[in-house]
């Protein structure tokens, strides 16, 4: 059973179009982010949820819409796809109390 | 603002020899700092986390210390072994706002 799963794992696209990536988690889980590695394998946060209401935007471009229809999932939808977006995007989420985080697989992205 | 920064940014063993890892943070106002490993093309793994008040956590061959008051914590691998290459992200958990602020990793070569 995969903790916190992320679809697809590997997305390429043509720069201007839009994608979605999803994940969810089944940790019980109250806060769950996202994050982006770019190529210099470099992780910092974008966005993150508690319990389906936004806590943090870290001055991400309004391209990138995340949204959480329950505190299981948090998707995130990228509209007008731009060569700088290319990188892998990581789900996570973390444990109350403890915040322990837990990371899924990653989504790599290539825009072309 | 918290920076986070791994020393050495790689590191080549042979296996059997002991492994020292450093991360050091500018901003000791922490929750938490959790230890990661990530393999190539694959998500995070949670080795360890240490709480604020706590000064080292163990598992297995696994030891991390952390001197909040320094801003630093080492990961000690014992008995190195060739399975142990990986990269080993360290990241620091603020103390107001829930996001992890990661350093740039280290990546570990274990040599048979």
């Amino acid at each position: 059973d995969t903790a916190v799963s992320q679809t697809p794992k590997y997305l390429v696209t043509q720069m201007g179009n839009d994608k979605s990536i999803k994940c969810e988690q089944n940790l019980g889980h109250d806060t769950m982010y996202w994050y982006k590695q770019d190529s210099k394998k470099f992780l910092k946060i974008m966005f993150s949820y508690n319990n389906k209401e936004l806590i943090i935007n870290e001055t991400v471009p309004n391209r990138f819409s995340p949204k959480s229809p329950d505190k299981a999932h948090l998707n995130l939808h990228i509209n007008s796809l731009e060569l700088g977006d290319s990188a892998v995007y990581f789900c996570a989420s973390s444990q109350e109390g403890t915040r322990r985080a837990y990371f899924g697989a990653g989504t790599r992205l290539s825009v072309l | 603002k918290q920076e986070v920064t791994q020393i050495p940014a790689a590191l080549s063993v042979p296996e059997g020899e002991n492994l020292v890892l450093n991360c050091s943070f500018t901003d000791s106002a922490i929750y938490n700092l959790q230890w990661f490993r990530q393999d190539p093309g694959k998500g995070l793994t949670s080795l360890l986390l240490i709480q604020s008040s706590q000064r080292e956590q163990t598992s297995g061959r696994l030891n991390a210390s952390l001197d909040k008051s320094s801003g630093r914590s080492t990961l000690y691998i014992a008995a190195s072994q060739p399975g142990d290459s990986a990269t080993y992200l360290c990241a620091v958990n603020k103390a107001a706002g829930n996001k992890l602020t990661f350093g740039g990793g280290t990546r570990v070569l274990v040599k048979p």
